[in-house]
């Protein structure tokens, strides 16, 4: 599978308790994004990676959410002190800066359950 | 910042007929449109796009057409399938030349198909 990956499918957790997800995009797009998906919405951006370094937060990303590319290849979502307002589908996609292409390609998704 | 509108948020139609979604957009800088079609519990999945130097764009039974002056777009499916029902969301980007832009997507609410066989 070439696609964008993404662990754990689903997840609930306890309000409270820190939960962190893992995306790993189609090899060789340098770009990363985080985006949020609630009920019946669009998705929301969250956050941005070039290689490793993280290039844009959104002020939706309260201090309890932080975001890593430690080696420009995976990405880790964490977030802390969970509340149930955070029960969302969170999707990653990755694209590839060369030649000004844009298409972003999507993960299928970590679904969070805060109880 | 960048606002997506999009309508109809539900649209149901015969198996066979044709489906039309429209978007607006509210930045003018916005120069790349892209399409999604969602399945239940799956990630977006890119369908189409198109970047604001053309007016039409067309893949087998899909299409997409814009509008900069009027800043909107519109999808339009063809002789509609049952596997067709999905969400579909249309978004908005600024995209560079040469690169340095960050390719965000602002996404509309979505538009839920249905088919009818």
């Amino acid at each position: 599978d070439t696609g964008v990956s993404q662990n754990p499918r689903h997840k609930i957790t306890k309000r409270g308790q820190n939960v962190t997800f893992r995306c790993d995009p189609i090899s060789e797009h340098n770009r990363l994004y985080w985006y949020r998906q609630t009920l019946g919405q669009g998705p929301e951006f969250l956050t941005y990676f070039q290689n490793e370094a993280q290039l844009e937060k959104s002020r939706l990303l309260s201090d309890r959410f932080s975001a890593e590319r430690p080696k420009g290849s995976f990405s880790t979502l964490e977030i802390q002190r969970t509340e149930q307002g955070d029960s969302a589908m969170y999707l990653c996609a990755s694209s590839l800066d060369r030649d000004s292409r844009a298409e972003a390609f999507f993960g299928q998704g970590t679904r969070l359950t805060v109880v | 910042g960048e606002n997506v509108e999009q309508h109809p948020s539900t649209l149901s139609v015969q198996e066979g007929d044709s489906a039309v979604i429209k978007c607006t957009y509210s930045d003018s800088a916005s120069n790349y449109f892209p399409w999604y079609k969602q399945e239940l519990g799956k990630g977006p999945q890119l369908i189409i796009d198109i970047r604001s130097n053309v007016g039409e764009k067309k893949d087998q039974r899909i299409a997409v057409t814009l509008n900069k002056t009027a800043k909107h777009f519109s999808l339009h499916i063809t002789e509609t399938q049952p596997e067709d029902s999905a969400v579909y969301f249309c978004a908005a980007s600024i995209v560079w030349v040469g690169g340095g832009s960050n390719y965000k997507l602002t996404f509309g609410k979505g538009t839920l198909l249905t088919v009818n066989p």
